[in-house]
């Protein structure tokens, strides 16, 4: 049973195009974010919810649009995609105030923009 | 904001070797948690070991442990017995324990060590 789910696992697409990466988790966690993490390795936090109220929200392009139908459930959908969102996108999942809970990441979407 | 520095690049060690992976931070803050992750070619992001600060024991999880130096505000981990499959990108990560969010704050990662195994 796999705890925090993302799809799609690897994404090829051109230039312009729009495309949504799925997360889904059943911990029963309250608190979801999205990780980018660059050609360098390096995680940075773009998005996080708290029962689906969007709590973070950092120098993200805004075409880049986060959505949280339920508590289980945070998908990115990202517009008008350009050469520099190849990445790799982690879902992670936490407990609400358990802040020496770790966080439970998926396996990553990498997207790949030509 | 918290910021979180890894010095070593990358770092290479002889297998049943001990290796020490260097992370230090920036906080103003009395109250966080620490955490390392391990990340294996496979991408997946694996917790090692976490550390609360206000604990002055060093955690431990088997072969895996820090030294937890709060004035300092260093973190590092120590690998002892280092086996093939401990080759991976390791993340010291720093997590605020202010109540705003409810923690959605998320971890701050460091950029990372690349762990090399020599067999």
């Amino acid at each position: 049973d796999t705890a925090v789910s993302q799809t799609p696992k690897y994404l090829v697409t051109q230039m312009g195009n729009d495309k949504s990466i799925k997360c889904e988790q059943n911990l029963g966690h309250d608190t979801m974010y999205w990780y980018k993490q660059d050609s360098k390795k390096f995680l940075k936090i773009m998005f996080s919810y708290n029962n689906k109220e969007l709590i973070i929200n950092e120098t993200v392009p805004n075409r880049f649009s986060p959505k949280s139908p339920d508590k289980a459930h945070l998908n990115l959908h990202i517009n008008s995609l350009e050469l520099g969102d190849s990445a790799v996108y982690f879902c992670a999942s936490s407990r609400q105030g358990a802040y020496n809970s770790p966080l439970h990441f998926g396996n990553g979407t990498r997207l790949t923009v030509t | 904001a918290q910021t979180v520095t890894q010095s070593q690049p990358e770092m290479s060690v002889q297998e049943a070797e001990t290796v020490t992976l260097s992370c230090t931070y920036d906080t103003s803050e009395s109250d966080y948690y620490l955490f390392w992750y391990k990340q294996p070619p496979s991408r997946q992001m694996i917790l090692v070991i976490r550390q609360e600060a206000y604990k002055q024991q060093n955690a431990t999880e088997n072969r895996f442990s820090v030294n937890f130096q709060k004035a300092a505000k260093s973190f590092s981990l120590k690998i002892s017995d280092s086996q093939l499959g401990d080759a991976a990108m390791y993340f010291c990560a720093y997590r605020s324990a202010g109540y705003s969010g409810g923690g959605a704050d998320g971890l701050t990662f460091g950029k990372g060590t690349h762990l090399i195994i020599q067999p």
